[in-house]
């Protein structure tokens, strides 16, 4: 059971928007940023989104993040068929003195 | 160009000891925590601890305290991650990351490790 709750799975066709969800408590996202990591098929994570809602040099504005309370969110415009992937969450835990990830959402383009 | 270069795929049996390394290189070894994470097989990552290689000072999620150690050699700019009587529950991926004030922006390239009882 991870500390940060995303939903397993999402789909969408091309061209659409996606969103992802990811929550948490008072002693992680409710007090920390949040931030997005992308993982290709057999690949390392690679981080998309950091501080709730900025992105690294070279990931596309496509990618969006935002925070709100103990939530944050991910969402994917203009899907393309590369963005099928798994997604994860991260957030400092204050009270467990570490980081915590979400349990991860794979991300289906139809 | 930041870098972080993991050992290779290690295939070990049940209560044998063993070690992985991760070395950076490109930037200043010394002033960035590297932390490890888990990935068992299909499942998501796992926060296990972490080492700042200035002075050593490590930390472990509670979850693997006790049952690995993280050690560092700055000298060759080389964090390391071991344990001393294997499991088949170790059987994951393995991956170092550089935390910095984005997270975790790079990431070593992953160490399979397989135990076999």
């Amino acid at each position: 059971q991870s500390v940060l709750t995303q939903p397993p799975s999402a789909s969408e066709t091309p061209g659409q928007r996606v969103t992802i969800s990811c929550s948490g408590s008072s002693s992680n996202i409710g007090s920390n940023p949040a931030h997005w990591y992308q993982q290709l098929p057999g690949t390392a994570p690679k981080l998309l989104i950091y501080n709730n809602d900025h992105r690294p040099s070279g990931v596309p504005d496509r990618f969006s993040g935002s925070k709100s309370a103990t939530s944050a969110s991910l969402a994917i415009s203009g899907l393309q068929s590369e963005d099928e992937a798994d997604y994860y969450c991260a957030s400092w835990d204050t009270s467990l003195n570490g980081w915590v990830f979400g349990g991860g959402t794979k991300l289906t383009v139809l | 160009e930041v870098q972080l270069v993991q050992s290779g795929a290690e295939v070990n049996k049940a209560g044998e000891s063993l070690r992985i390394s991760c070395k950076g290189s490109g930037y200043s070894f010394s002033t960035y925590w590297i932390a490890w994470v888990r990935q068992m097989p299909g499942k998501g990552l796992e926060w296990m601890g972490t080492i700042y290689p200035g002075d050593s000072d490590s930390r472990y999620s509670p979850s693997f305290q006790g049952r690995v150690t993280i050690s560092v050699d700055k000298s060759i700019s080389t964090a390391y991650l071991q344990w001393s009587s294997l499991k088949a529950s170790d059987t994951a991926i393995y991956f170092c990351a550089r935390e910095d004030s984005k997270s975790y922006s790079y990431w070593g390239q992953g160490s399979l490790v397989t135990v076999s009882s």
